[in-house]
């Protein structure tokens, strides 16, 4: 499961703080993807990177805001978050190119927002 | 919206039982469906995925069994064991559309095997 790497992995910040999530693949990907799992709902696709370049923002809100410098790195930055914001942070990885490539998980960085 | 229901929540099978979680999808424009399998502190990871020019699809213990028609899909996981024991999601894509695309995921199945 070293395939695709979180950092951190757990996470508490106060509302006013400013953080950023981490998630690495060495799988010579070319797409990469965030998503949020909270409890009692499914996981929610919230960005996707395709060759670096963004091609899905899933109506996120501003306060989570997105780097791809290149296809192996992905961040998340976060900003003035609210505690329903507080949940397990997802990066995932796959060939790019089709939607019916495999996507490998990392663990996720587990969030909590006080 | 949710666009991909699943039932049921959680599911208790005793040992070398057959365990079966169902999924019902709404998009018609769904043609990618594959079952991810998540143990705790862990990310999910994929079991077995299906396309629908086919019904059902097995690899080893688990079958999916899929119905176009009534946008349904299941996932069968024969002689049960305790090591199945996880949270499993369906989930679907448009997958021929040919560049990237997110995966829509089902709330989840909290599946314990009982030894």
């Amino acid at each position: 499961e070293t395939g695709v790497t979180q950092t951190p992995r757990h996470l508490v910040m106060g509302m006013t703080n400013k953080k950023s999530l981490k998630c690495e693949q060495h799988l010579g990907h070319n797409a990469m993807y965030w998503y949020k799992q909270s409890a009692k709902k499914p996981l929610e696709l919230m960005f996707v990177y395709n060759f670096k370049e963004q091609t899905e923002n899933n109506s996120v809100p501003s306060r989570f805001s997105p780097e791809c410098p290149n296809s192996s790195h992905l961040f998340l930055h976060l900003h003035t978050l609210q505690p329903e914001d507080s949940a397990l942070y997802l990066c995932a990885s796959s060939p790019g190119g089709g939607g019916t490539d495999t996507q490998y998980f990392g663990p996720g960085t587990r969030l909590t927002v006080l | 919206q949710q666009q991909v229901k699943q039932s049921p929540q959680s599911l208790i099978v005793q040992k070398g039982g057959i365990s079966i979680i169902n999924c019902a999808y709404e998009n018609t424009a769904f043609d990618y469906f594959p079952w991810y399998q998540q143990f705790p502190g862990k990310g999910p990871a994929l079991l077995i995925a299906i396309r629908p020019d086919v019904s059902e699809k097995k690899e080893g213990r688990f079958t999916i069994s899929f119905n176009k028609s009534a946008k349904q899909f299941s996932l069968h996981i024969m002689d049960s064991q305790p090591g199945d024991s996880a949270t499993y999601f369906c989930a679907a894509s448009m997958g021929s559309g040919g560049g990237a695309d997110g995966l829509t995921f089902g709330k989840g199945t909290h599946l314990i095997i009982q030894p």
